[in-house]
């Protein structure tokens, strides 16, 4: 199976911090994916890559980075953490061209 | 820009009966469709899926039927178990850019004893 996992699943950080997310998949997707879940709003992509090094903004990608420096691992980043950050964080993981998602549990972060 | 659609955010259903669960999309350029089920704290699980060029696939209880015309999708699970009750997200892409999904808003399905 499929593993992909969210180095956190609670958080509280406080504004202004900076906040590293990290996820981790096991079985070689080329492709990553950060989303945020919110009510009323559903899943909206953040920052996405196809390659190691590689990185593509989404739909929302303001007030966020993310790195992949190895193919396994993708970050995400708040450089100045604000509490309309406050979210629930999801990393998913693609195969190729497939089109099933894999997604980690989540990490449900509250900026205060 | 919301291009895929939930109208319903919320659906309660007995027991035993059918759930219908609605999506629409407007990217004429989406070719395939996906269903993801969600609980609380716990990351989303493909369910189902159809390309456009079927009108309906179906495994198990669950069946999702597909109008391109009409741009809309549907997915029906019959019969409704309690342990059907989650968050139901529709997911569209289009399979030349591969990989990319983008989800609608989400319908909280309860059933009902």
């Amino acid at each position: 199976d499929v593993k992909v996992t969210q180095s956190s699943r609670y958080l509280v950080k406080r504004t202004g911090e900076k906040v590293f997310l990290e996820c981790v998949q096991d079985m070689d997707h080329e492709n990553m994916f950060w989303y945020r879940q919110d009510p009323g709003l559903g899943l909206r992509l953040i920052y996405f890559s196809y390659d190691v090094k590689m990185k593509e903004k989404g739909d929302i990608p303001e007030g966020y980075s993310v790195s992949r420096e190895k193919k396994e691992r993708f970050s995400l980043i708040l450089e100045s953490a604000s509490t309309n950050q406050t979210s629930m964080y999801l990393c998913a993981s693609v195969r190729g061209r497939d089109t099933e998602a894999f997604f980690g549990q989540g990490t449900r972060l509250t900026v205060v | 820009d919301q291009q895929v659609k939930q109208n319903s955010p919320s659906l309660s259903v007995q027991e035993g009966r059918i759930s219908i669960l609605n999506c629409d999309y407007t990217n004429s350029m989406f070719d395939y469709f996906l269903w993801y089920k969600k609980y609380p704290a716990e990351g989303p699980t493909f369910l189902i899926s159809i390309s456009s060029i079927k009108d309906k696939n179906e495994d198990g209880r669950f069946t999702v039927f597909l109008n391109k015309s009409a741009k809309h999708l549907s997915l029906h699970i019959v019969p409704s178990q309690p342990g059907d009750s989650a968050v139901y997200f529709c997911a569209a892409t289009n399979t030349g850019t591969a990989s990319k999904l983008t989800f609608g808003t989400g319908t909280r399905l309860q059933v009902t004893l």
